[in-house]
């Protein structure tokens, strides 16, 4: 079980905007802005997309952006391409030492 | 970026033990605070330890602790994880992971798979 909640799926066409949501609680989502979004293809490593809720590191396309309303944080992507489809995790910071992930959600390119 | 290159997986028997390894490379390894996260197709991914450039300050996920010892050698730019006592749970595929500014993961290793099985 984890501590944060993600749809297990989600679907979209290509060029079109699917989000995904991460939901929380005041003390993790709600509570910091520290939540992150990480893309995982198949057999390879997590890959950071988002952190501190909408910033994007270098190299990363602005289709991807990441926002947050009360205890619940989204990954929008627009433009959808065949390359987008992956897992996503989203991460929050939940004080002290705590770093919580969400279960992951599998996003597929119809 | 950085790269990490882990080492040391494999089968080990409950109440076993078994010591992975990170290799750094391309950053200043020494600046870095470092993590272990490991990912199980259960639980999804899960932070195990972290600990600061030096070495001296070390932090667990309560369920390692006293189990597991992270570690770092900065004058071999390589990062370790010690773990006692595994059990059937602990399987999983582990990360060493630097940490960013904001608690993010902005570099991952391929991940080694460790499997506690009899």
């Amino acid at each position: 079980q984890s501590a944060l909640t993600q749809p297990p799926s989600a679907s979209g066409s290509p060029g079109q905007s699917v989000t995904i949501s991460c939901t929380g609680t005041s003390s993790d989502v709600g509570g910091y802005n520290y939540v992150s979004w990480y893309q995982q293809y198949p057999g390879k490593a997590p890959q950071l997309l988002i952190y501190e809720v909408n910033q994007r590191p270098s190299g990363v396309p602005d289709r991807f952006s990441g926002s947050k309303s009360g205890n619940t944080a989204s990954l929008t992507v627009s433009g959808l391409q065949a390359e987008d489809e992956a897992d996503y995790f989203c991460s929050s910071f939940a004080g002290g030492t705590n770093l919580f992930f969400g279960g992951g959600t599998k996003l597929t390119v119809l | 970026e950085g790269q990490l290159v882990e080492s040391g997986g494999g089968l080990v028997q409950p109440g076993g033990s078994l010591r992975v390894s990170c290799a750094a490379s391309e950053f200043t390894f020494s600046t870095y605070w470092m993590a272990w996260v490991r990912q199980t197709p259960g639980k999804g991914l899960e932070w195990v330890a972290s600990v600061n450039q030096g070495g001296s300050t070390q932090y667990y996920v309560d369920s390692v602790k006293g189990r597991f010892t992270i570690s770092r050698d900065n004058a071999k730019n390589s990062l370790f994880l010690q773990m006692n006592s595994l059990r059937v749970e602990d399987t999983a595929i582990y990360y060493c992971a630097r940490p960013g500014t904001a608690y993010e993961f902005d570099s991952w290793g391929q991940g080694t798979l460790v499997t506690v099985s009899s």
